[in-house]
């Protein structure tokens, strides 16, 4: 089975603090997704990227930017943390760009930001 | 722009019934859709799938339906078990865009 795990399940920030959210993957898929997930407002996709250095904006990337070093990494970073962001963060992967397969999510970071 | 809509935010069954999870998108070249099933706690679980050229596909226990004239996407539970107690997602892919568009998600409750 595909095992997506994020570094940590609970995180509280301050407000102008840098962030960081890591994200693997053990399957060598080529596909990473970050999507923050709020009350009444399901799932948004903030960044993807289909391979190692490639990334490509989501629907609210606004305030985010991503870093894929290794195929297997995918790093969400809040350059500068504001009281908007405190939500739920899933990462996701799934195979490829071009195949049609579900995506594999993390269990999650609760992110708080003070 | 690309939206996918469920027409229920919530359902409440009673245990052995069956389920049925409807949802909407608006996007025509989608062409991969896919349920999930999320549980406290917990990302997004795969449950079914089915491609465009395709109008139903069934599982254990859950069926998918596809209706692209008026793109329309539902998923039946049968027999539904108090473990089937979560929120489920639709989500449609457009494989040349890469990305998936979920929707805001139906909280499904069983009574004992």
């Amino acid at each position: 089975d595909v095992k997506v795990t994020q570094s940590s399940r609970y995180l509280v920030k301050r407000t102008g603090e840098k962030v960081f959210l890591e994200c693997v993957q053990d399957m060598d898929h080529e596909n990473m997704f970050w999507y923050r997930q709020d009350p009444g407002l399901g799932l948004r996709l903030i960044y993807f990227s289909y391979d190692v250095k490639m990334k490509e904006k989501g629907d609210i990337p606004e305030g985010y930017s991503v870093s894929r070093e290794k195929k297997e990494r995918f790093s969400l970073i809040l350059e500068s943390a504001s009281t908007n962001q405190t939500s739920m963060y899933l990462c996701a992967s799934s195979l490829s760009r071009n195949s049609n397969q579900p995506q594999h999510f993390g269990d999650g970071t609760r992110l708080s930001i003070l | 722009g690309e939206s996918v809509g469920l027409h229920l935010p919530t359902l409440s069954v009673q245990e052995g019934d069956n389920s049925i999870i409807n949802c909407a998108y608006s996007n025509s070249a989608s062409d991969y859709f896919i349920w999930y099933k999320q549980e406290s706690g917990k990302g997004p679980q795969f449950i079914i799938d089915i491609r465009s050229n395709m109008d139903k596909r069934q599982g254990q226990r859950v069926t998918v339906l596809l209706n692209k004239t008026v793109k329309h996407l539902s998923l039946q539970i049968a027999a539904t078990q108090p473990g089937d107690s979560a929120v489920y997602f639709c989500a449609e892919h457009n494989t040349n865009a890469g990305k998936s568009t979920f929707g805001d998600g139906t909280t499904l409750t069983v009574k004992p």
